[in-house]
């Protein structure tokens, strides 16, 4: 069965901190993986996305992950900001199918000053 | 447009009543999905939409929603005799082709039914 799952399922950190999402998968075949945020009222709006061959990718202080032969996925974030606050989505798209993306609940991270 | 536009951003409604939501995808996106985002929780597939072939509406939670695009540009999705458990976000995203690369969201239809 295609599955995501995301830990930890919410976080608290202090601003300047960093911290690590964690997403493992289950879905085969494995097209790419994505990370996404998701600001409260608004949609999810992408930051990475990685292929079977990319290990590591960065947007600005966000760095992803993966590792296809564990089919995991991190995502860090580098000295928080407030304005990190939001939920983070992993989103696992599998390769052939109409319907083939698969979604984490998201990691709800909240900034505090 | 510049993004995936969604109209109402916000509707709240009576149990019973009928509500029609709206997206407008990227110009020249062959692909449209539809999702639901309950509160605090994941994105739930809906509906898809690729180009003129017949959608893939394998998420529909019942006969009560139904949703229909013209060739390739908008989409509206129907929800009959609403009931308060249709109360959720609904998300729209759109792609180039069912290619797996730029999917990108529009901001959802927060719908309450009251």
């Amino acid at each position: 069965k295609n599955q995501v799952e995301q830990s930890p399922q919410s976080l608290i950190i202090l601003e300047g901190k960093n911290c690590t999402l964690q997403c493992n998968y289950t879905v085969s075949p494995f097209s790419n993986l994505r990370w996404y945020k998701q600001d409260t009222g608004r949609g999810p709006v992408s930051l990475t996305i990685m292929t079977f061959s990319e290990n590591t990718k960065s947007n600005g202080r966000y760095t992803a992950t993966l590792d296809a032969d564990t089919k995991q996925s991190s995502l860090h974030i580098t000295a928080s900001q407030l304005s990190d606050s939001a939920s983070y989505i992993c989103v696992v798209s599998a390769l052939g199918g109409a319907n083939n993306l698969f979604f984490g609940t998201g990691t709800r991270l909240t900034v505090i000053p | 447009g510049a993004g995936v536009s969604q109209s109402p951003s916000n509707k709240v409604t009576e149990k019973g009543k009928d509500v029609e939501l709206r997206c407008d995808p990227i110009s020249g996106h062959t692909a449209l999905y539809w999702y639901r985002q309950r509160l605090g929780q994941g994105l739930e597939f809906l509906i898809y939409f690729q180009g003129n072939s017949a959608p893939d509406k394998s998420g529909l939670p019942s006969d009560r929603f139904s949703a229909e695009r013209t060739g390739e540009s908008v989409s509206t999705l129907t929800i009959q005799r609403t009931q308060q458990e249709d109360s959720a976000v609904y998300l729209c995203a759109s792609s180039l082709t069912t290619g797996n690369y730029g999917y990108t969201f529009g901001s959802g239809t927060r719908l309450t039914v009251v």
